[in-house]
């Protein structure tokens, strides 16, 4: 089945670093999205992307659209302890079917 | 503003039994889906319904049946639980078709021994 490939699978860094993670397909995507989850949660939208080459911010969050159609970024910047958690990127190689990640795990010491 | 309402929680199986995952929203949106959580492999959509009424299978249906009840709900029953089975399930929702900011519930972590 269809798959998105995400990296990296875990990140440690200290408070205050800047994060860039991405994600690849084998397919091309209409849209790409970037969901976060916290212990415990489902997860949650942080950035949707609709059109390649699209550049979408969300206070410290930047997600962009590869002009392939074929991959996507996240960058975080200055991180705070709040950010640590799960970051899924995904895509819908159909309507109504949303693929995820394997998702970034990441991981910041105070 | 419950959003999307799983229960229960947490339930262990012994392998064989049977059992159902409920799923409820309460924010009018046509659009439900069940996926499964294994660790290293993201989340992974079993099966959907677009709208109420229709239920389609998604990446990894097998063993596994749905019921759309009505618009808010939506269930997932184990007729005969594996240990392969043991995973935490997440339904979500999506108010327009082509939309996928999803509305994911809190999940049911399965354990099946």
């Amino acid at each position: 089945g269809q798959q998105l490939n995400q990296s990296p699978q875990s990140m440690f860094i200290q408070e205050g670093e800047d994060v860039s993670m991405n994600c690849t397909s084998s397919s091309i995507f209409n849209t790409w999205l970037w969901y976060k989850q916290e212990p415990g949660e489902g997860p949650v939208l942080l950035i949707a992307l609709y059109k390649a080459g699209e550049l979408t911010s969300n206070g410290r969050l930047t997600a962009q659209f590869g002009i392939t159609r074929k991959d996507s970024f996240l960058n975080i910047s200055a991180s705070i302890p709040s950010d640590v958690g799960i970051y899924f990127c995904a895509g819908p190689p159909e309507a109504q079917k949303l693929v995820f990640g394997q998702g970034t795990r990441l991981t910041i010491n105070p | 503003n419950a959003g999307v309402t799983q229960t229960p929680k947490f339930q262990v199986l012994k392998t064989g039994q049977s059992m159902t995952l409920q799923c409820a929203q309460d924010m009018n949106h046509n659009s439900m889906y069940w996926y499964r959580q294994d660790p290293g492999m993201g989340l992974r959509l079993i099966y959907y319904s677009a709208s109420e009424g229709t239920t389609d299978k998604g990446e990894v249906p097998n063993g596994y049946n749905v019921s759309r009840l009505n618009k808010r709900e939506f269930s997932l029953r184990l007729e005969s639980a594996a240990p392969s089975q043991t995973s935490v399930y997440f339904c979500a929702s999506s108010g327009t078709t082509g939309h996928y900011g999803y509305t994911f519930g809190s999940g049911t972590r399965l354990t099946v021994v």
